[in-house]
């Protein structure tokens, strides 16, 4: 069965400067996909970023980037000039992409991201 | 827009005592999800439709039940809130058909307490 591990529970930046969230995930799949998602106190959880593990390039929106690392099944989130916004739950999530698993998934604990003025 | 609403927000529930939550999308997905969200915690699956065809996740206790009469609506049904019930509850929609690479939509969420 496929984990996700987020390891930093609590994690705090400083606005305008860059912080890098942690996700490492198990898997003997070799095709699937990786999300990141944000939940902000009080408000509904939306897709940050998605990576495909066939592309070796990394994904990027705007401020967010992903280090992805297949053979260390290593997944984190780089987002870079914080804002006060930014400050949520971080969710890292798994999704196999073979049609009998990929309704379902996976999501690590979570990390709180505190955003300090 | 189009969107996933959850009503109500808030729902106070007694001991025992049946609760319904509702879900409806305007997205016109063909597969609805309900997530359980502890304090803290990361969302657990408790099941999904793929159009009418329901999946329950193993673990997902008797005391869950759904209903999704038409495309649009899903229902959580908790026939015997208990404490340990007592959680976020998440509604989400991806497309048909469900593709690995698409990402699911979630609504604001139901905040259930037992009393």
């Amino acid at each position: 069965a496929q984990t996700v591990t987020q390891s930093q529970p609590e994690m705090s930046v400083q606005e305008a400067e860059t912080v890098t969230l942690s996700c490492t995930y198990d898997t003997s799949e070799s095709d699937y996909y990786l999300f990141w998602y944000k939940q902000p106190p009080s408000r509904q959880m939306i897709l940050v970023i998605r990576q495909e593990a066939y592309k070796q390039q990394n994904a990027t929106e705007n401020r967010f980037s992903v280090n992805f690392q297949k053979a260390a099944k290593s997944f984190s989130l780089k987002i870079s000039d914080s804002q006060l916004g930014d400050a949520a739950m971080y969710f890292c999530a798994y999704r196999s992409a073979f049609e009998t698993s990929y309704d379902k998934v996976i999501f690590g604990p979570g990390t709180s991201l505190s955003v300090i003025p | 827009d189009a969107m996933v609403i959850q009503n109500p927000r808030y729902q106070v529930t007694q001991f025992g005592k049946p609760v319904t939550l509702s879900c409806s999308q305007t997205l016109n997905h063909n597969v609805m999800y309900w997530y359980q969200q502890k304090s803290s915690q990361a969302p657990k699956l408790l099941f999904h439709y793929y159009d009418k065809d329901f999946n329950n996740e193993a673990d997902t206790p008797d005391n869950f039940q759904s209903r999704r009469p038409n495309t649009s609506f899903c229902f959580l049904d908790i026939r015997s809130p208990g404490l340990g019930d007592a959680a976020m509850y998440l509604c989400a929609t991806s497309r048909d058909p469900p593709l690995a690479q698409e990402t699911q939509y979630f609504g604001p969420g139901t905040r259930l307490l037992v009393l």
